[in-house]
């Protein structure tokens, strides 16, 4: 079993809709949480930590289960630049775990 | 502003040279680390560092050598015995602890000639 696996997508969503990720981690007794989103050929960067009540930024929702051991994402009212691969990160034994990523296609 | 530079943003290799990817960070981080992208799959850790003079072996650290004589500076070396180096090569910095996020530079894409 895969430290991280993420769904690869892509996800075909019209603008203004909402779509939700999830990623499913092996290590249950990872700490740290993190949603990156990498642009094609950029760099990954962060877009939001994980925390376990649950937290919010603006469109952006992000839950951690640690029972069923995932995290995800939730987007609302997509627009066509949130168009991106969304990276899930779990902190394991002194290094971060990177999932493959799921990609995002909003569409106008 | 501070961040991370990498570079050469693009590089080229020949079958059998060594080349050397540069990273250099003005944040003040202790941690530094080196990460290959290859298409479709996740970020690997190749090394990384915690502090000056000491680094470690990532999941991937056959065919690479790195060295941290300055808390800034964390080059990354491929030698001719990795065998398949194409990839998109990423740094990256944390202040200190592993649980915290990394800040990335914007990579280095190396091809073989």
């Amino acid at each position: 079993r895969k430290e991280v696996e993420q769904d690869p997508g892509p996800f075909n969503v019209p603008e203004g809709a909402t779509v939700a990720f999830n990623c499913t981690y092996s290590n249950s007794a990872s700490q740290s949480f993190f949603w990156y989103r990498q642009d094609c050929r950029k760099e990954p960067k962060l877009l939001m930590s994980v925390y376990s009540s649950g937290n919010e930024d603006g469109r952006f929702t992000a839950q951690l289960n640690r029972a069923s051991q995932y995290i995800s994402l939730l987007i609302r009212d997509s627009k066509l630049s949130d168009s991106a691969t969304y990276l899930c990160v779990v902190a394991g034994f002194q290094k971060l775990v990177f999932g493959t990523g799921t990609r995002l296609l909003v569409s106008p | 502003d501070g961040g991370i530079t990498q570079s050469p943003k693009y590089l080229f290799r020949k079958e059998g040279q060594n080349v050397t990817l540069s990273c250099e960070q003005n944040l003040n981080h202790d941690a530094m680390y080196w990460y290959r992208q290859d298409p479709g799959q996740g970020l690997r850790l190749i090394y990384y560092s915690q502090i000056v003079n000491d680094f470690q072996k990532g999941d991937i650290a056959e065919g690479y050598s790195v060295s941290r004589e300055k808390k800034e500076s964390f080059p990354l070396t491929v030698t001719s015995a990795q065998k398949n180096p194409t990839a998109f090569y990423l740094c990256a910095s944390t202040p200190g602890q592993v649980n915290q996020p990394q800040h990335f530079g914007d990579g280095t894409r190396l091809s073989i000639l």
